[in-house]
């Protein structure tokens, strides 16, 4: 259990819908990372918070957005969903920037019929 | 921005040493090249990380030759349960563009009785 947990764990959903995915960093990390992970594919990185700033983007679509909460739990909000949107999903979270470790979530899948 | 590659797979034996090699031939001088591993449907797991030399863990050792155009990371005697995919990350750090994480594809470990 790496401590980083991420709600929910399943998601089906149909094309054109809107989804909210959830990660809870571990206690007192201040960065939390975003990454895709499609069917027997690699890991793309989207996004990263730190502090509730963003710091780093990757290969982040328009119809994505994320924020960072004060508490800092991150949310990844996924919009006009599509077929190839299906993926695994993972947060992770370091104590600092990306140069440290990173501790992942177990991830969301999600389907998007 | 620095391209990553590896190979897709690699077979090994029980006992052996195992050498992955990534290739990153425009890494930058203050960008650092991380290891993790990731069995299916887990999140990925730190194994190792570096920024030039050698540098050794309980469970592996990095290399990274004087260029840094290349690392490898080497895993002493392998076992059935290191079977999975291991990525190298190159997190370029960028104060005025924001920084960078790219993945390499991933190697598929395949350790054989």
């Amino acid at each position: 259990d790496s401590g980083v947990t991420q709600t929910p764990k399943h998601l089906i959903t149909a094309t054109g819908q809107r989804v909210t995915l959830r990660c809870s960093p571990r206690s007192g990390d201040l960065s939390v990372y975003w990454y895709q992970q499609s069917l027997d594919q690699g890991l793309q990185f989207l996004i990263q918070y730190y502090n509730g700033e963003e710091r780093a983007k990757g290969n982040i679509l328009e119809r994505f957005s994320a924020q960072q909460f004060p508490d800092l739990h991150s949310e990844l909000n996924l919009s006009s969903l599509e077929l190839g949107d299906s993926a695994l999903y993972f947060c992770a979270s370091s104590v600092g920037g990306p140069r440290g470790e990173q501790f992942f979530g177990p991830g969301t899948r999600l389907t998007v019929l | 921005l620095a391209k990553t590659t590896q190979p897709i797979s690699m077979d090994s034996y029980e006992g052996q040493e195992v050498n992955i090699t990534c290739s990153h031939n425009n890494i930058a001088t203050n960008d650092y090249i991380t290891w993790y591993q990731q069995f299916p449907s887990q999140g990925p797991r730190f194994i190792i990380q570096g920024y030039k030399t050698k540098v050794t863990n309980e469970v592996a050792s990095l290399f990274i030759p004087a260029d840094r155009k290349s690392s490898t990371l080497s895993l002493p005697r392998v076992s059935l349960s290191d079977t999975a995919v291991y990525y190298c990350l190159v997190v370029i750090m960028n104060n005025n563009a924001g920084n960078m994480l790219t993945f390499g594809g991933g190697t598929r470990l395949m350790v054989k009785p």
